[in-house]
């Protein structure tokens, strides 16, 4: 089976843009979980999808926003990005149902530059 | 509550010996707990994970050793390798439907060193 793939893989946005981000899970899986990562704050929730549906929200601020489709590939947007959005954004889908339907796995992520 | 606290921050090990990294959880609610692996430039992997009903598992030359009363957990790397050198997060969630967001340790950047 192939991984969980994330597009674009690097991308360099100016401070106000907006961005998206695109993922793609595991063929069958069908949650979608979004992490934000930096050196500072580590590996941080962001928001999980599930049947089109957002399911958990973590605390970042609204300019953060996701969407499932129904194929279970995912998007997020960053709007107004600021300088603290240069981060490393990881995506991970898991089965929820099945033998092991908690093991999260990660795509290679995307590393967003803001200047 | 929702802290995962992770030690020690970096460890250098010589080659062959047994690297052992130490997580602790709050959160009663935690019942599933993964440790992943990630090398610079790629995402993280998951390696072994474990639920509360054990005190320990293997998993090849991975081991993790759970005590719940104390809330927790740590990863023994067996004969360690080179090829074994990156960090290491361990991690925390609810296992009930709805409710499965991880929360992360801070990471462990192990180093073995031949």
């Amino acid at each position: 089976k192939a991984g969980v793939t994330q597009t674009p893989r690097y991308l360099i946005k100016t401070r106000g843009q907006q961005v998206t981000l695109s993922c793609s899970p595991i063929s069958g899986h069908r949650s979608v979980s979004w992490y934000q990562q930096t050196p500072g704050q580590g590996l941080q929730f962001l928001f999980e999808y599930f049947s089109e549906t957002q399911r958990n929200k973590g605390n970042f601020p609204g300019r953060f926003s996701g969407r499932q489709f129904s194929n279970s590939r995912s998007e997020m947007n960053v709007s107004t990005l600021e300088l603290g959005d240069s981060a490393l954004y990881l995506c991970a889908s898991s089965h929820i149902t099945g033998t092991n339907p908690y093991e999260q796995y990660f795509g290679p992520g995307t590393r967003l530059t803001v200047t | 509550q929702q802290q995962v606290k992770q030690s020690p921050q970096s460890l250098i090990v010589q080659k062959g010996g047994i690297p052992i990294i130490n997580c602790a959880y709050e959160n009663t609610a935690f019942d599933y707990f993964p440790w992943y692996q990630q090398f610079p430039g790629k995402g993280p992997a998951l390696l072994i994970a474990i639920r509360p009903d054990v005190s320990e598992k293997k998993e090849g030359r991975f081991t993790i050793s759970f005590n719940k009363s104390a809330k927790q957990f740590s990863l023994h790397i067996m004969d360690s390798q080179p090829g074994d050198s990156a960090t290491y997060f361990c991690a925390a969630s609810p296992s009930h439907f709805g409710n499965e967001k991880l929360t992360f340790g801070t990471g462990t950047r192990l180093t073995i060193i031949p």
